[in-house]
């Protein structure tokens, strides 16, 4: 069974703070990883991808990988309140069809207070 | 662009009745995807298409039938609703860079479409 876990939070981080979230796979063979936001009552959003071991770093975000340790992380620099949403973490083969079908994990709550 | 469009944004059923939830994406990509997401078991996968005319069961497809009626609309029907049915669904289409060593999957999703059932 491929999995993706995530703590379910809350994550609670003041204003400006530095937000840390967490992600590990269990299928060896997924090569591309995906960061989600969803806000209350919306639908999930592609904020960042990361294909290769390493940091990618896009704005305020930035996406760690390690393949080794089966483990993905996205950093939030000074955290404001409207990033406070919802955080999926997805994984997958790159294939076409099937196989190439996302995991997802159940998301992180990130809470940014004032 | 709309993207990925899903109608309707909101209905309630009673239970037995029936109903199709509609996709459509002007994103002209071949793999399509509704998923269901309930509070506490986050997104799971009822049915994909990977490519016009196929369709493929996931992980919770009792209950649920689909239709790739073309490249562009993916439907899921419920024939006979059950309040277990009661969630949020999203319709999603996914990205498929063919180079010459790696695809790369990205996912968009539709807006959802609040479902309660009596």
């Amino acid at each position: 069974q491929k999995e993706v876990e995530q703590n379910s939070g809350p994550l609670s981080v003041p204003e400006g703070a530095i937000a840390s979230l967490n992600c590990t796979y269990s299928d060896r063979g997924s090569q591309s990883f995906f960061w989600y936001r969803q806000y209350s009552g919306k639908s999930p959003e592609l904020i960042m991808s990361i294909y290769s071991n390493g940091d990618k770093e896009d704005g305020r975000f930035t996406a760690q990988l390690n393949k080794a340790s089966q483990y993905v992380s996205l950093l939030i620099r000074d955290s404001q309140p409207s990033d406070s949403a919802t955080y999926l973490c997805a994984g997958g083969r790159n294939y076409g069809g099937s196989q190439g079908n996302l995991i997802f994990g159940k998301g992180t709550k990130l809470s940014v207070k004032p | 662009n709309a993207g990925v469009t899903q109608t309707p944004k909101f209905q309630v059923l009673k239970t037995g009745q029936s109903m199709t939830l509609q996709c459509a994406q002007d994103m002209n990509h071949n793999s399509m995807y509704w998923y269901r997401q309930d509070p506490g078991m986050g997104l799971r996968l009822i049915y994909y298409s990977a490519s016009e005319g196929t369709t493929d069961k996931g992980e919770v497809p009792n209950g649920y039938n689909v239709s790739r009626l073309n490249k562009r609309e993916f439907s899921l029907r419920l024939e006979s609703a059950a309040p277990s049915q009661t969630s949020v669904y999203f319709c999603a289409t996914q990205t498929e860079f063919s180079g010459v060593y790696r695809i790369y999957n990205e996912q968009f999703f539709g807006p959802g479409t609040r479902l309660t059932v009596l």
